[in-house]
């Protein structure tokens, strides 16, 4: 069947270390991106990509990093010198080079905890 | 500046009554439109879509919305709710420049009472 899957489902971080959270999906989408989840914050935007070896930044992208250099597979890397990365973290895609009428398709998501 | 609010945190409604969360949204042209609902600990699940013509749209498990443009308004319906309905809802605007962009309003979490 075609998806997202995100790995792991859990993560646990020590102070001071980079973590990297995978995202594959097999729905041949173009686009990805990675959403970050607070309670009472609704979801908000790190990182996109719309194509292989390019991506932008979102609304909170200080503190990651990821890279795209397939077009299923669109990893994030949480780095030490994000100081509140206790999350759930959300990677999403959608098919075709320009948004319309699709809409995002969402994996089960990480929950990432800083130990 | 493109936003998104769901003025209602969590709502409580019996099995079997009806249900409508609320969305506002601000947006210069026609948005794209969306409800997602999402269980505990799991993705997001898309519920149904906006994007131009009838305004009232129909979409999986039994919900509706209705847009309607002169309030900028987006809301969800159900007319019986199931207890198996209990989970959080998200309303969200997709950005403008064809980006796939998403902004979320904060979520509303539905508790459904036997």
């Amino acid at each position: 069947d075609g998806g997202i899957t995100q790995s792991p489902k859990y993560l646990f971080r020590k102070e001071g270390q980079n973590v990297t959270l995978s995202c594959e999906q097999n729905l041949n989408h173009d686009a990805m991106y990675w959403y970050r989840q607070d309670p009472g914050q609704g979801l908000r935007l790190i990182y996109y990509s719309q194509i292989v070896n390019d991506f932008q930044k979102g609304d909170i992208a200080e503190g990651y990093s990821v890279s795209r250099e397939k077009k299923e597979s669109f990893p994030l890397t949480v780095t030490s010198a994000q100081k509140n990365p206790t999350a759930f973290y959300l990677c999403a895609s959608i098919g075709g080079g320009m948004f319309s009428n699709t809409e995002a398709f969402f994996g089960q998501g990480t929950r990432l905890t800083v130990v | 500046a493109q936003s998104v609010t769901q003025p209602d945190i969590h709502i409580t409604v019996s099995e079997g009554a009806s249900l409508e969360l609320r969305c506002n949204y601000s947006y210069g042209a026609t948005p794209y439109l969306f409800w997602y609902v999402q269980s505990p600990g799991q993705g997001l699940q898309l519920l149904l879509k906006y994007f131009s013509g009838d305004t009232l749209v129909q979409g999986i498990k039994g919900f509706e919305a209705e847009f309607k443009r002169s309030q900028s308004s987006f809301n969800l319906r159900k007319p019986s709710v199931h207890w198996s309905d209990a989970a959080e809802y998200f309303c969200a605007v997709g950005s403008s420049g064809n980006t796939g962009k998403l902004i979320f309003g904060q979520g509303t979490t539905l508790q459904v009472k036997p």
